[in-house]
Order: structure tokens, then C-alpha cells, then sequence
């Protein structure tokens, strides 16, 4: 059973750019979590998706937006990235409706230089 | 507002037991959590209570709850130098709500 999947691992982008992050949720769940984790600081929760729509989002800017897919997987993108940006962003699945446990991926390593 | 506060480090010998604490302010907390993450990594759900259970105990952790205090702390029996890593308190008003996350502890495992 695969768990929570993430790509890519790590990324280098210049300010200015656009990124897109991408998650597949562990098999069975239908929820995914988006947050960053800044150096050194724990996660701070920036959105989650069920059903294909936005269901709570974080103290993050418009810059900051997602999707979610028929099959549950779901993409992060940055627009206009600023050297703030670069953090550990980690994709987190679970059951809405299920026993709440998240599950995370390893992340992808954003760097904006 | 929800805060979560933890000491950030925590140094222990092999063998010995570990106690990390967490104190959060949101008294309407349903979950709190223990997260591990170990270098380079994810997080990995150690285990969670309910805001409605004063202890839990699963193998080598243990849960206490203090919710008057809003008081959180996780003890690592016979600590291992697996255990090094670093330690995130979180808490959730339950349901789907969103999870707030401390700043983490680190533990030393020393052998």
C-alpha cells in the first residue's frame, strides 16, 4: 500500500516564477492538506481539498492556490514566488469522516533564489 | 487564537526516559497530536488523544493531558538513539479541521 507521495523532491526556481507541486494521497482517502514548513519552524497549514474544492484554507496569500482531481491527487502552485517562498512543503492525506489521522509525504524542497 | 508552544531542545542517555511538553492555548482543542520527524523526512503520526482522555499509552509513549493547564506531554520509555529526532505537538478541533503545529522539540539521544 503506498503511502502519501509527493513531486518532485526538489526544486529550484527563480523569483518571480510559477511552481506546481504535486500530491497523490495514500490509498483510500479522499482528503489532501497542503502546508509549509518554513527552516526550522513547524508546518503551517495553507489549505485542504475534498471533493475537488477548497474546504478551510490558512493565513497564505492569493498567490497561493490548489487543486484537487476526480482521483483525489491534488497540485499546489505559487504564483510570483518571493525568497520567502523557499521552505519544505509537505502534502498531508486522510478519511473525511474517518478516524482523523494525516498521513505525510516527505515533501518537496522549494529553494527561489 | 491557537498557539502551540515546546521547549526547542531536549538532551537524554540512552535508556533513560524522555518527557517532552507542549502547552497550546485553543480550549477548544478536540485532538492533539504527536508528530516525529526525523532529518530530511516527513512527519509521522506517533500518536493522537482526545480532549476528553487524560492518558494514553501505546508501547514505549505515553500521553498525559492536562486540559485545565492546556498542558500536553509525551514520555518515550527507554529512550533509543532511533528516537533522535525532532518532536511536533499539534492540535485540531477535530473532524477535518486544520492542524496547528508547534515549533518542535529536538531530541538528543546520547549513547
Amino acid at each position: 500500500d503506498a503511502g502519501v507521495t509527493q513531486s518532485p523532491t526538489h526544486l529550484i526556481k527563480t523569483r518571480g516564477q510559477q511552481v506546481t507541486l504535486r500530491c497523490s494521497p495514500k490509498s483510500g482517502h479522499d482528503t489532501v492538506s497542503w502546508y509549509q514548513q518554513a527552516l526550522g519552524q513547524g508546518p503551517q497549514f495553507i489549505f485542504q481539498y475534498y471533493e475537488e474544492e477548497e474546504r478551510q484554507r490558512g493565513n497564505f496569500p492569493d498567490r497561493f492556490s490548489g487543486h484537487q482531481f476526480p482521483n483525489y491527487s491534488s497540485e499546489l502552485n505559487v504564483n510570483a514566488l518571493l525568497l520567502g517562498d523557499s521552505a519544505l512543503y509537505l502534502c498531508a492525506s486522510s478519511l473525511t469522516g474517518g478516524p482523523y489521522e494525516q498521513y505525510f509525504g516527505p515533501g518537496t524542497r522549494l529553494t527561489v533564489t | 487564537g491557537e498557539d502551540v508552544e515546546q521547549s526547542l531542545f531536549l538532551s537524554v542517555r540512552e535508556g533513560d526516559s524522555s518527557v517532552i511538553n507542549c502547552t497550546y492555548t485553543d480550549s477548544s482543542s478536540t485532538y492533539l497530536y504527536w508528530y516525529k520527524q526525523e532529518p530530511g523526512a516527513g512527519l509521522q503520526l506517533l500518536t493522537y488523544i482526545f480532549s476528553n482522555m487524560d492518558m494514553k499509552q501505546d508501547q514505549r509513549l505515553t500521553v498525559l493531558l492536562n486540559k485545565k493547564d492546556k498542558h500536553l506531554s509525551l514520555r518515550i520509555a527507554d529512550t533509543q538513539t532511533g528516537d533522535s529526532a525532532i518532536y511536533f505537538c499539534a492540535e485540531s478541533k477535530g473532524g477535518y479541521q486544520k492542524v496547528t503545529f508547534g515549533t518542535g522539540t529536538k531530541l538528543q539521544v546520547i549513547p
